[in-house]
């Protein structure tokens, strides 16, 4: 299995631009994240999906939008790229809620200049 | 709303002595607590999770405990080695029940 994984693992975006970050798990679980991390600081919840077709927002979902259509996959789309948003984003999913592990992808790490 | 504190400065230790993490939180009663080990560059990877009806949890060298009534969890590494440096995360379960607040994390150095 290949658990996690994230692409692209860099990317420098101008202010204003767009990109859609990719997430795939292939554990069969149906929770999945998406989190930001800054320098110094803990991960943040953007967003986050209990299955396919439902999606929820986090702790700081501004500036992002995702959709979950399948199982595996849990893009993260950024519209009108800023500064603000320059960070490491990591993916995760767990089989279940609460007590499952999370298990996190590499992380894509973003400059918006 | 929650607040979860882990000491922000780094925690340098000589190998073979065994290291204690603190992650003290406000504002909440978690059901449970998760900690996670996260290497420069590279995303977090779960170690140990207790629950709150549980005092102490033992994985090999590492143990955790658990104090709902101070609100605070210690995370121990025994017989510390350099290849434990890293940082690391408590996590406590959103009032939401379906993610996880994350601390910003303690870093650990383990000298030879």
């Amino acid at each position: 299995n290949a658990g996690v994984t994230q692409t692209p693992k860099f990317r420098i975006l101008k202010i204003g631009q767009s990109m859609t970050l990719q997430c795939t798990q292939d554990m069969n679980h149906n929770y999945m994240y998406w989190y930001r991390q800054d320098p110094g600081m803990g991960l943040k919840l953007i967003y986050y999906s209990v299955g396919a077709g439902i999606t929820d927002k986090g702790e700081v979902p501004n500036g992002y939008n995702v959709s979950r259509s399948t199982t595996e996959d849990f893009p993260l789309r950024l519209e009108l790229a800023a500064p603000s948003q320059t960070s490491v984003y990591f993916c995760a999913s767990s089989y279940g809620r609460r007590t499952d592990e999370q298990y996190f992808g590499p992380g894509t790490r973003l400059t918006v200049t | 709303s929650q607040k979860i504190e882990q000491n922000s400065e780094a925690l340098n230790i000589q190998e073979g002595k065994t290291a204690t993490l603190t992650c003290n939180y406000t504002n909440y009663s978690p059901a449970y607590l998760q900690w996670y080990r996260q290497d420069p560059g590279r995303g977090p990877v779960f170690l140990l999770l207790i629950r709150e009806n549980e005092k102490e949890k033992r994985k090999e060298r590492l143990k955790v405990t658990f104090d709902t009534t101070l609100k605070q969890s210690l995370f121990h590494i025994t017989a510390s080695q350099p290849a434990d440096s890293a940082t690391y995360l408590c996590a406590l379960d959103m009032s939401s029940g379906y993610a996880l607040n994350f601390g910003k994390g303690t870093s650990l150095l383990v000298t030879p």
